[in-house]
């Protein structure tokens, strides 16, 4: 099971809306609405951001959303902020003999 | 407030074994799916295993099918990754999580594994 495929970097200034893209193949992010995303600051442990495609945990910021189409999922950070600097990992389940596979991750640098 | 502390990592010899624990409070621990993700250091994440609220279902990444073992005491609060045949590749920080609606909402601080002769 290869991992999902994500940009590594993706940089924007403070204000501006950023998109993650997290793609996969029919059997993981097209085959189910089980896609969630994580954020991981340096030397912390990761964060749920987004589960089951686009919902958000209570806790969460509205600035965070996330959408899927077809083996494509994607999530999107609107008005920046400095304290969005870290790295974000897509999630899947999959039909595969491993039931959970990650992406690769996207670093996200603001300006 | 949800807490997860792992414990039992450090340094094993190729081949060796280790066995993880984590330490759950703040929730009902027997009500929760648990699991254990791995990261090797400076790189991205990797599900291990996870078992079902009593016990009776467990589920293993293929990279460590046959090696790992995870199981639960609920009376203790506690879940564990037994690993054996250890290798190089098995180097990482071991995380437990609480698993809820196909995500992982609460993770401990992990417990660093490092696998060298």
């Amino acid at each position: 099971q290869s991992a999902l495929t994500q940009p590594a970097s993706v940089s924007g200034s403070p204000g501006q809306t950023i998109t993650i893209s997290c793609t996969g193949t029919t059997s993981d992010v097209g085959g189910y609405n089980y896609v969630s995303w994580y954020q991981q600051h340096p030397g912390k442990a990761p964060k749920l951001m987004i589960s089951e495609v686009s919902n958000r945990p209570s806790g969460v910021s509205n600035r965070f959303s996330a959408s899927k189409s077809a083996n494509t999922a994607s999530l999107t950070i609107s008005g920046l902020q400095a304290e969005d600097e870290a790295d974000y990992y897509c999630c899947s389940y999959t039909s595969s003999s491993t039931p959970y596979v990650f992406g690769t991750g996207t670093r996200v640098t603001v300006l | 407030e949800v807490q997860l502390v792992e414990s039992g990592g450090g340094l094993v010899q190729p081949g060796g074994s280790l066995r993880l624990s984590c330490a759950g409070s703040g929730f009902i621990f027997g009500s929760y799916w648990m699991t254990w993700v791995r990261q090797a250091p400076g790189k991205g994440l990797e599900w291990v295993a996870n078992i079902k609220l009593d016990g009776s279902e467990k589920y293993y990444a293929d990279s460590v099918k046959g090696r790992f073992t995870i199981s639960r005491d609920n009376a203790k609060n506690s879940l564990y990754l037994q690993m054996a045949s250890l290798r190089a590749d098995d180097t990482a920080f071991y995380y437990c999580a609480t698993h809820l609606n196909w995500a992982w909402d609460n993770w401990g601080q992990g417990t660093l594994v490092i696998v060298s002769s």
